[in-house]
């Protein structure tokens, strides 16, 4: 069964320092998800992108957040500049076209920021 | 979209039918009833969905009141494996690229041996 997969499972980084979070979604889906999940808090939507531009964003998604689709299968979430605050899971999901929201989510990747 | 309720925690007893229910008395004619779970540190999955007939699939079951104001989500043969955060999420079906799901604090299921 496709799946969505993400790389790395733990990222850890000193606060300041870049990171990039990868995801390569299922591969005839055209809509593209960043959630995140603070250790113990609910799942919160970050970001989605449909035919190369963002379709909508969170109040999360600030300009230290970056999505981007490189290559025509990766799928990308970068923070510039990472603060403490952004340890978190960082789930990516995906969705098929004409779908009803069935988004199959990546098995996330766990940022900590020291 | 439109809020809803859910009982914070339950315990179901390992091949017994679990019953979860979700109040959404606010929804809209145009909204939908989703159902995710979130197995422990695991990406949410997509368990079923349904805007006012019954639904079942492989997973579960959906029941939705005629009014539409409350649903139940039925797992029918519990297995430990089921143990997870369910999560009711209801709304509309837009036909654009966004469609974000907006998760509450959905119901801690404890299956039991």
């Amino acid at each position: 069964e496709p799946e969505v997969t993400q790389t790395p499972s733990h990222q850890v980084t000193q606060m300041g320092q870049e990171v990039i979070l990868r995801c390569v979604p299922i591969s005839n889906h055209l809509y593209f998800y960043w959630y995140r999940q603070i250790l113990g808090q609910k799942v919160e939507f970050l970001v989605s992108f449909y035919n190369n531009e963002i379709s909508e964003k969170s109040e999360i998604f600030d300009d230290q957040f970056s999505v981007e689709r490189p290559d025509g299968s990766n799928f990308t979430l970068k923070i510039r500049s990472t603060k403490l605050e952004d340890s978190a899971m960082y789930f990516c999901a995906s969705k098929a076209p004409g779908s009803y929201n069935e988004q199959f989510f990546g098995p996330g990747t766990r940022l900590t920021v020291l | 979209d439109a809020k809803t309720t859910q009982p914070t925690s339950m315990d179901c007893a390992e091949g017994r039918a679990a019953n979860l229910p979700c109040n959404h008395s606010t929804i809209s004619g145009n909204e939908y009833v989703y159902w995710y779970r979130q197995i422990h540190s695991q990406g949410p999955q997509y368990i079923i969905h349904g805007l006012k007939n019954n639904e079942t699939n492989e997973m579960a079951s959906l029941i939705i009141t005629e009014d539409r104001k409350s649903s139940t989500l039925i797992l029918p043969h519990a297995t430990l494996r089921d143990t997870a955060v369910y999560y009711c999420i209801v709304r509309a079906l837009i036909k654009a690229a966004g469609n974000k799901l907006t998760f509450g604090g959905g119901t801690r299921v404890l299956v039991k041996p």
